[in-house]
């Protein structure tokens, strides 16, 4: 069973500021990592999917970057809003054709007004 | 486009009734999941299908069965509930061919009493 660890569980970040939260997952025999968004009472909403070293990608105010030799991922969100409030799930997946995507427990996001 | 619905949203079972929780996708995806969500822990995969006709036990299987017998349906059965399934089920979707993100349901709360 892969494991999957996000940093800090939770954090509290002013109107305005900028923040980033980690996700580590072993190195060998990588494949793919996912970042999710959930906000209370919905469900887990896509965010990225990266699969090559070095991988940055970007939505809005939201970006993401990999590090598969060492084993991380970074999540930063620029200018936070009340609606990034969520909590914010990265999972990873080893090895060409396994099914098995593996989730951190997540990094719960409170933007304070 | 409704995405991925889960039927019921909330059930409560006496510890050795079964029931199927049922998920439906109409994006014509090929590859469905079902997850368990426990306070603490990350999303843990119990079963998934790689398309019509075929299913492969996840991370957590014991206890449950599923059958993928139309390809936008993907059930899952319990057939003995235990407290220990008292759980939050998600299940997700996602396309084929290639890396994509999983599109999620909005979960079934399941309390075994």
């Amino acid at each position: 069973i892969l494991n999957v660890e996000q940093s800090p569980q939770s954090l509290h970040v002013q109107e305005g500021d900028s923040t980033n939260f980690t996700c580590s997952f072993p190195s060998s025999n990588f494949y793919a990592l996912h970042w999710y968004r959930w906000e209370t009472a919905k469900s887990p909403e896509a965010l990225f999917v990266m699969t090559l070293n070095g991988d940055e990608k970007k939505k809005g105010r939201i970006s993401a970057t990999l590090n598969t030799k060492e084993g991380y991922s970074y999540l930063y969100i620029k200018g936070s809003q009340p609606e990034d409030s969520a909590t914010y799930l990265c999972a990873a997946k080893t090895n060409f054709g396994n099914e098995k995507l593996t989730f951190g427990t997540g990094t719960r996001l409170t933007i304070i007004p | 486009n409704a995405g991925v619905t889960q039927t019921p949203k909330f059930r409560v079972l006496k510890t050795g009734q079964s029931m199927t929780l049922l998920c439906a996708q109409d994006m014509n995806h090929e590859y469905m999941y079902w997850y368990r969500q426990d306070p603490g822990m990350g999303l843990r995969l119990i079963h998934y299908s790689v398309g019509e006709g075929t299913t492969a036990k996840g991370e957590v299987p014991d206890g449950y069965n599923v059958s993928r017998l139309k390809k936008q349906n993907f059930l899952l059965g319990l057939e003995s509930a235990a407290p220990s399934q008292t759980s939050v089920y998600f299940c997700a979707s996602r396309r084929g061919g290639g890396n994509y993100g999983y599109t999620f349901g909005s979960g079934t709360r399941l309390t075994v009493v």
